[in-house]
């Protein structure tokens, strides 16, 4: 069975710091998918990441894929308070379903 | 542009009752459609989804059941609620083929008395 792990689960970050969140998943998998949810909102769709390699950049979140380490990374660079949220990932499995993680729930402070 | 629909908002149920949630997709055409649903400060658990009408894969056994009887409508349904169908129910819409994202409607928060 697939296992998703994030790491940290929670973070409390200042504002302005840079921090990493990793995502280690348990079988192999092409394509990787980043999520953030807002308290009591639905998802909205950060980053998809198509193959090995991949990196995309969104103001101050960058995403990247390593397939072969089973392993992704959310970097966030000069945090601020509007990215305080719940951030998923979930890679691939099967034909097109995604398997989700724990979720790191970020806090930004002051 | 492409919209997600889901109806209800809230939901309050005794066990034992019967559950219909209700998605639509507009501005689009043959989409994957996909039921999620979230325990309180959980993540996400597939239940179930569909690449067209009629098709239904169920990722996870349980007492509900979802159907598909039009292109872009997708029902979750259930004829008896236990507590532990309590949560956040998403449904999320994907373009054929797969190659992009889950886009996720507004969710049902069903609760279970």
């Amino acid at each position: 069975e697939l296992k998703v792990e994030q790491n940290p689960l929670f973070l409390s970050m200042q504002e302005g710091k840079n921090y990493t969140i990793y995502c280690n998943y348990s079988t192999t998998s092409d394509r990787l998918y980043w999520y953030r949810q807002d308290p009591g909102k639905s998802l909205e769709s950060l980053f998809v990441l198509l193959s090995n390699g991949a990196v995309k950049q969104e103001g101050r979140l960058m995403a990247s894929l390593d397939t072969k380490a089973r392993l992704s990374t959310l970097h966030i660079t000069a945090a601020v308070h509007d990215l305080s949220a719940t951030y998923f990932c979930a890679p691939k499995t099967g034909a097109n379903n995604l398997f989700f993680g724990t979720g790191t729930r970020l806090t930004v402070i002051p | 542009s492409q919209t997600i629909h889901q109806w209800p908002a809230t939901l309050v149920q005794p066990v034992g009752s019967p559950l219909s949630l209700e998605c639509t997709v507009e501005g689009t055409s043959n989409p994957n459609l996909y039921w999620y649903r979230q325990a309180a400060g959980r993540g996400l658990q597939l239940l179930f989804y569909s690449v067209g009408i009629g098709q239904i894969s169920s990722e996870v056994p349980q007492n509900l059941s979802a159907s598909r009887p039009q292109d872009r409508q997708f029902i979750l349904s259930s004829k008896k609620l236990l507590l532990s169908d309590s949560g956040f129910y998403l449904c999320a819409w994907q373009p054929p083929g797969g190659l992009e994202t889950q886009y996720f409607g507004p969710g049902t928060r069903l609760l279970v008395l």
